[in-house]
């Protein structure tokens, strides 16, 4: 079964820290998305990777795809309590069609 | 883009009971999907479609829940004689057909508690 896998599940930092999560798989994906979700409304998309090595920036957050396209990382810069909420991780298996299936999220509590 | 609506936001049920979700996507998106996701989990797919066509469904999915596009627009989910194990958040979503990359844009989902 093609798994993606984020770590850590939850995570309770301070306002201006740094932190990266993770996700993780045994297969290749042809791209990797990266949503938002807060309580009571469905996850946002924030970014896409596409390309192995590739790094995108959106603000404080900076996303990479691996080499290999198995894995990427989410890391936030100063985080604030803005950023509080459900990352989560997605991708189309590269076995052909368009679903789309995610990780179980890491929980993010960002402390003023 | 008025976004991707479900109704209802919430529904609470009988178990036994039937129920049906609605889900309006955006307009010009074909494809449509809906996901279950319990708490503290990411979204679980259950199933998507081209147009009207359901192209693949979750082994998941029991007898007891089925979808339907019947114009290519919007989507119903319904389940057929509940259990208290279908608590969850239903969540439709849609995208455009670009390839693999597609992002999926979310409705708020349809909040299912079954007692």
């Amino acid at each position: 079964t093609q798994l993606l896998e984020q770590s850590p599940q939850f995570l309770s930092i301070q306002e201006g820290e740094n932190l990266t999560v993770y996700c993780n798989s045994s297969s290749v994906f042809s791209s990797l998305q990266w949503y938002r979700q807060e309580p009571g409304e469905g996850p946002v998309l924030l970014v896409t990777v596409v390309t192995g090595g590739e790094v995108k920036k959106l603000k404080r957050l900076t996303f990479q795809f691996g080499d290999a396209r198995k894995d990427s990382s989410l890391h936030i810069t100063a985080a604030q309590p803005g950023d509080t909420g459900l990352y989560l991780c997605a991708g189309s298996p590269n076995t052909g069609g368009f679903k789309t299936i995610f990780g179980a999220g890491t929980r993010l509590f960002v402390k003023a | 883009d008025t976004g991707v609506s479900q109704n209802p936001r919430h529904k609470i049920t009988k178990r036994g009971q039937n129920v049906t979700f609605r889900c309006d996507p955006i307009s010009e998106h074909n494809r449509l999907y809906w996901y279950r996701q319990t708490l503290g989990q990411g979204p679980e797919f259950l199933t998507y479609f081209q147009n009207e066509a359901q192209l693949e469904k979750s082994r998941l999915l029991s007898d007891r829940f089925s979808a339907e596009r019947p114009k290519g627009s919007f989507s119903t989910l319904e389940i057929q004689r509940t259990e208290q194990g279908d608590s969850a958040m239903y969540l439709c979503a849609s995208s455009p057909v670009r390839g693999p990359n597609s992002p999926l844009h979310f409705g708020n989902g349809t909040r299912l508690t079954v007692t």
